[in-house]
């Protein structure tokens, strides 16, 4: 079946822009992740949802990044007036249920490059 | 959740030979300790994991240990293949999931 799909893979923003990244789950998980992959690090977690319920945002490093999952389903990271120090891959992954401890399936990642 | 320690950050072998990597944790609420392979331009991908009412668990060439009293847990890869490179990440915790720096596994054909 489908995995994990991100979009769109590669994104080159200038410093100031807005971008809006977007994660399609597998269909039927019920929690979702965002991570923040800096060059040559482990993932970091940034927040989670249950549905449509953000229930962990205590990882988005500033005000300047909004996440949503307004259907429970398709989820969008948006981070406004991008600086340089934004530059990652952003990773989503989702799970089944909302049981803790469950294995996280993870798709491809969007690169942002932020000039 | 606190951080996860995982050494060495690189590791090279020969086809054949054995690979360990390690991971310590600090806080004694974890529960779930995955291990996960990410190649180049993908996302991670889970290969292994443990619970901790389990002190070891095997699946084909790879093996995971948890020593839940010391806080380290160690992924063992045994007949490594050139197929077998890639960085490898320990991760801790339930739904906020830890992750460790990552091992550069490179295996020598």
């Amino acid at each position: 079946g489908a995995g994990v799909s991100q979009s769109p893979r590669y994104k080159v923003a200038k410093r100031g822009q807005d971008v809006a990244l977007r994660c399609d789950p597998i269909s039927g998980h019920v929690s979702l992740f965002w991570y923040q992959q800096a060059l040559g690090q482990g993932p970091e977690f940034l927040t989670y949802f249950q549905n449509e319920a953000q229930l962990d945002k205590s990882g988005l490093p500033s005000d300047r990044f909004f996440a949503e999952r307004p259907e429970g389903s398709v989820s969008t990271l948006k981070i406004q007036r991008t600086q340089q120090e934004d530059s990652a891959v952003y990773l989503c992954a989702s799970s089944p249920g909302g049981g803790l401890g469950e294995t996280q399936y993870f798709g491809p990642g969007t690169r942002l490059l932020v000039l | 959740g606190e951080n996860v320690e995982q050494h060495p950050s690189t590791l090279s072998v020969q086809e054949g030979d054995s690979a360990v990597i390690k991971c310590t944790y600090s806080d004694s609420a974890s529960n779930y300790f995955p291990w996960y392979k990410q190649e180049l331009g993908k996302g991670p991908q889970l290969i292994i994991d443990i619970r901790s009412n389990v002190g070891e668990k095997k699946d084909q060439r790879i093996a995971v240990t948890l020593n839940k009293t010391a806080k380290h847990f160690s992924l063992h890869i045994t007949e490594t293949q050139p197929e077998d490179s890639a960085v490898y990440f320990c991760a801790k915790g339930n739904n906020d999931m830890r992750f460790g720096a990552g091992t550069r596994l490179t295996v020598k054909p």
